[in-house]
């Protein structure tokens, strides 16, 4: 059981390009999101989704996008990557109801040049 | 206004000796809950204790509970008998229960660096 898989687990990029970093769960959780760890600042919510084909935006969305095609999936795509981007990135996911626990995979540190 | 708010960047602590890492919260919904998670020098999320709005008594997960004061807004994550494998970043975070999707957000705390000592 794999729970939440984040790939790649370290990324380099120069400015400009874009990537999309991978999210999978197999724990058939309706919802998944994005957070981005930067020091001194916690973690911060990007986008989120509460089901297949429903995404919306986070607190700091700008610069990402996304999409849910499936229940086991959430991409998030870089699309012109920025220094500013440089940051620790989790994919969190949850079942729904309030008391239960998020599942956070591993993380994936992203540095832009 | 800041949702969540640690203010102790960092704390020491001997080995063995309890300790309360503070947490503050922001809300104007009546249902929420609020959860505590540990992050080691890997860097992973571990979940550590959760507390309900409506909760009647403090939550306890083994040698971590939850000092929970509604009317202060307060949740602080004590621990008891600290260990050396504690020492790690813990991270304040709540949800809160409102309209859907609402509930799936999980707003967090800056965190606190807690180091046990000899």
């Amino acid at each position: 059981n794999a729970g939440v898989t984040q790939t790649p687990k370290f990324q380099v990029l120069k400015t400009g390009q874009s990537m999309t970093l991978q999210c999978a769960q197999d724990m058939n959780h309706e919802y998944m999101s994005w957070y981005r760890q930067d020091p001194g600042m916690g973690l911060r919510l990007i986008h989120y989704s509460v089901g297949a084909g429903i995404t919306d935006q986070g607190e700091v969305p700008n610069g990402y996008n996304v999409s849910r095609s499936t229940t086991e999936d959430f991409p998030l795509r870089l699309l012109s990557a920025a220094p500013s981007q440089t940051s620790v990135y989790f994919c969190a996911t949850n079942r729904g109801g309030l008391s239960n626990g998020y599942t956070f995979g591993s993380g994936t540190r992203l540095t832009v040049v | 206004a800041q949702k969540i708010t640690q203010t102790q960047p960092g704390m020491f602590v001997q080995e063995k000796e309890a300790v309360t890492l503070d947490c503050t919260y922001d809300t104007s919904d009546p249902s929420y809950g609020l959860f505590w998670y540990k992050q080691p020098s890997s860097g992973e999320m571990i979940f550590l204790i959760y507390q309900g709005s409506y909760d009647q008594q403090n939550a306890t997960e083994g040698r971590y509970s939850l000092n929970f004061q509604k009317a202060r807004k307060s949740a602080n994550l004590v621990i008891s008998a600290s260990q050396l494998g504690d020492s790690a970043m813990y991270f304040c975070a709540m949800r809160e229960g409102g309209i859907t999707g609402t509930a799936s957000k999980l707003t967090f705390g800056t965190g606190t660096r807690l180091q046990v000592t000899l």
